[in-house]
């Protein structure tokens, strides 16, 4: 069935390390993709987002590109900050199914 | 547009009384999704709503839950009667179709 798998956590970093969390998927047809980001206590918000095959998505320096090769969606910063600390969830939207399926989360920590 | 709105943000209740959780979608968005958050299993969906109809709740855990969307501005999810082990965040999200959501603040449910 449809299913997001992300790397487990938590990913720990020094104060402008590279991030790289991972994200692949398992779907039927090509949906559109997308990175949410939750702060501590608060919902989640929408990080970036890809549409279709080679989009790249990006926002606040994070990246992200839709491989329908790999049916990936890696996520990327060059040089996380403290303010990065937060979990972050790789999802995608199936039409077919008018349903949202999300990974488990990744929970980042960024050490000054 | 203020946002997907949700109330209460924390309940506390005893074990066996009946809890009402409420959101309001955003205006125009044709989709609704009830989604549970807790420390083991991350972030599951419950139900989901399509232009006010139930689509798919085969993530509702049992008999005790139940939601429903009266109109397209209004949701509920009732549980009864509650248990502890119900205890977690409940977010409601909401889109206009094919396309990323949009999340509430969420409902924070201690059932003691």
């Amino acid at each position: 069935g449809d299913s997001v798998t992300q790397m487990e956590g938590p990913v720990t970093l020094s104060e402008e390390a590279f991030l790289t969390i991972n994200c692949t998927y398992t779907a039927t047809g090509y949906p559109s993709l997308f990175w949410y980001v939750q702060y501590p206590g608060e919902g989640l918000q929408l990080l970036l987002k890809a549409t279709k095959a080679d989009d790249k998505g990006s926002n606040k320096g994070f990246e992200a590109t839709y491989r329908k090769e790999t049916t990936s969606f890696h996520l990327e910063k060059g040089s996380v900050q403290v303010s990065d600390s937060a979990v972050y969830f790789c999802a995608f939207w199936m039409d077919s199914s008018y349903k949202l399926i999300f990974g488990s989360g990744t929970r980042l920590l960024v050490r000054p | 547009d203020a946002g997907v709105i949700q109330s209460p943000r924390h309940e506390v209740t005893e074990m066996g009384q009946e809890v009402t959780l409420r959101c309001k979608p955003i205006s125009g968005h044709n989709s609704l999704f009830w989604y549970r958050q807790t420390m083991m299993r991350g972030l599951e969906l419950l139900i989901y709503f399509n232009n006010n109809v139930p689509i798919d709740d085969s993530g509702m855990p049992e008999d005790r839950f139940s939601a429903k969307m009266p109109n397209a501005s209004f949701s509920t999810l009732k549980i009864q009667p509650s248990e502890p082990r119900d205890s977690a965040v409940y977010f409601c999200a909401s889109n206009p179709g094919h396309t990323e959501a949009f999340f509430g603040q969420g409902t924070r449910l201690t059932v003691v």
